[in-house]
């Protein structure tokens, strides 16, 4: 059973300050791993994907991806009250679909 | 491209009737997947296909619920005999497999049953 684990929060982190959201994964040969964004009634949005051990940036979000400790992580650099939702880690395995995790709920304070 | 359309939005019924929903995909998109998701988890995998073949069914999606995708275009998702534990938010997503792939899917708004 593939299993992806995060804490489900809240997490509650001051406006301007870094969120950081973490998920580990069962499956050591996981190869592709996605960061969803997920407002309260609303489908998930895709907002980062990392293939390969190390850090990817893309604006203020960064996602980091240990293969060998099995870890993934999401860093909201600036957080603003619009960053308030669930975020969910997904991971793939080979042709699998991709597994996701219960999600971790953030809330930015003004 | 409008991205992946379900409808319908929302959906009530009562126990023991079927209920269908539809879901169009991106249309360069050759998979399809449906996704079920109760209050306070993630998504949970139901089933999938590459163009019109089912490739891959969860032990989640019993003999009532059923999925078709005729023609690799739209698929359809049927619960029948509805139960009360079916209420769910029903995803419906789509993505694009290629040699560069794999890719994030495209997720539609869903589809929300209520059994009531």
């Amino acid at each position: 059973q593939k299993e992806v684990e995060q804490n489900s929060g809240p997490l509650s982190v001051p406006e301007g300050a870094i969120a950081s959201l973490n998920c580990t994964y069962s499956d050591r040969v996981s190869q592709s791993f996605f960061w969803y964004r997920q407002y309260s009634g609303k489908s998930p949005e895709l907002i980062m994907s990392i293939y390969s051990n190390g850090d990817k940036e893309d604006g203020r979000f960064t996602a980091q991806l240990n293969k060998a400790s099995q870890y993934v992580s999401l860093l909201i650099r600036d957080s603003q009250p619009s960053d308030s939702a669930t975020y969910l880690c997904a991971v793939h395995s080979g042709n699998t679909p991709l597994v996701f995790g219960k999600g971790t709920r953030l809330s930015v304070i003004a | 491209d409008t991205g992946v359309s379900q409808d319908p939005r929302h959906k009530i019924t009562k126990r023991g009737q079927n209920v269908t929903f539809r879901c169009d995909p991106i249309s360069e998109h050759n998979r399809l997947y449906w996704y079920r998701q109760t209050l306070g988890q993630g998504p949970e995998f139901l089933t999938y296909f590459q163009n019109e073949a089912q490739l891959e069914k969860s032990r989640l999606l019993s003999d009532r619920f059923s999925a078709e995708r005729p023609k690799g275009s739209f698929s359809t998702l049927e619960i029948q005999r509805t139960e009360q534990g079916d209420s769910a938010m029903y995803l419906c997503a789509s993505s694009l497999l290629d040699r560069e792939g794999p890719y994030g899917y495209t997720f539609g708004s869903g589809t929300r049953l209520t059994v009531v």
